[in-house]
């Protein structure tokens, strides 16, 4: 079936970078476009951005001023979203989703991964 | 940007209800909003996509309309499974923004 796997929670200290993957299965992995959200405890959904699989071309929220980065890794189905300079507000869960269709809707969700930022 | 501003933010409701969400948009996003259901420590889940048509596996009890700028996500006969937080997005532009969600809980 389809579905998207994530990497596992991470604790990181202020400053640091963090690099979460999502592993695709079920599907044709370049023929869908993945997308990037998070949820900060007790908070709404934030979209990130998200990457072609085909080709590699990205585009982010310009909230993140940078310091996102989306590859891809077209031998293993899997995307990365690598976020830097990171604060105690980007404590958040991580969720990367395939986008379908001419609408792009967010058919399939990866479980999700907990990323805490704490000195 | 385009902000999308939901409304109620919270909603009691009782099972057998019918309840409906407003979602408006800051620019006309044509028909590209979609509306997600998310449950506590869970992903969000697809239920409306291009403002009116059903995702598969969805109950018939949700239905979407609208265009443009506003937007409607209705569920009649709420059920117990439906309580729930919902999100509309727009997938005109990027980025892609979330509305602010509507908790809808148990009266």
């Amino acid at each position: 079936q389809v579905q998207l796997v994530q990497s596992g929670a991470e604790v990181k200290k202020p400053g640091a970078s963090v690099k979460v993957s999502c592993k695709a299965s079920g599907y044709t992995f370049i023929g869908y476009y993945i997308y990037w959200v998070r949820q900060a405890p007790g908070l709404g959904l934030e979209w990130m951005g998200r990457i072609n699989p085909n080709n590699g071309d990205t585009s982010n929220s310009q909230r993140f001023h940078g310091r996102v980065t989306m590859t891809r890794d077209t031998s293993i189905s899997t995307v990365y979203i690598e976020l830097s300079s990171l604060r105690s507000d980007d404590t958040a869960v991580y969720y990367c989703a395939r986008g379908i269709g001419s609408i792009q809707q967010l058919d399939v969700w990866g479980q999700g991964t907990t990323v805490t930022v704490t000195s | 940007d385009i902000q999308m501003t939901q409304s109620p933010s919270f909603l009691s409701a009782s099972v057998g209800d019918r309840v409906t969400i407003t979602c408006r948009a800051s620019q006309s996003v044509s028909n590209f909003l979609n509306w997600y259901q998310q449950k506590p420590g869970k992903a969000p889940r697809l239920l409306i996509f291009a403002a009116s048509s059903l995702q598969s596996a969805v109950p018939s009890r949700f239905s979407g309309s609208g265009s443009g700028t506003d937007f409607t996500l209705t569920i009649s006969n709420l059920q117990p499974e439906d309580f729930a937080t919902y999100y509309c997005q727009q997938s005109y532009i990027t980025p892609r923004a979330f509305g602010q969600g509507t908790k809808v809980e148990i009266k």
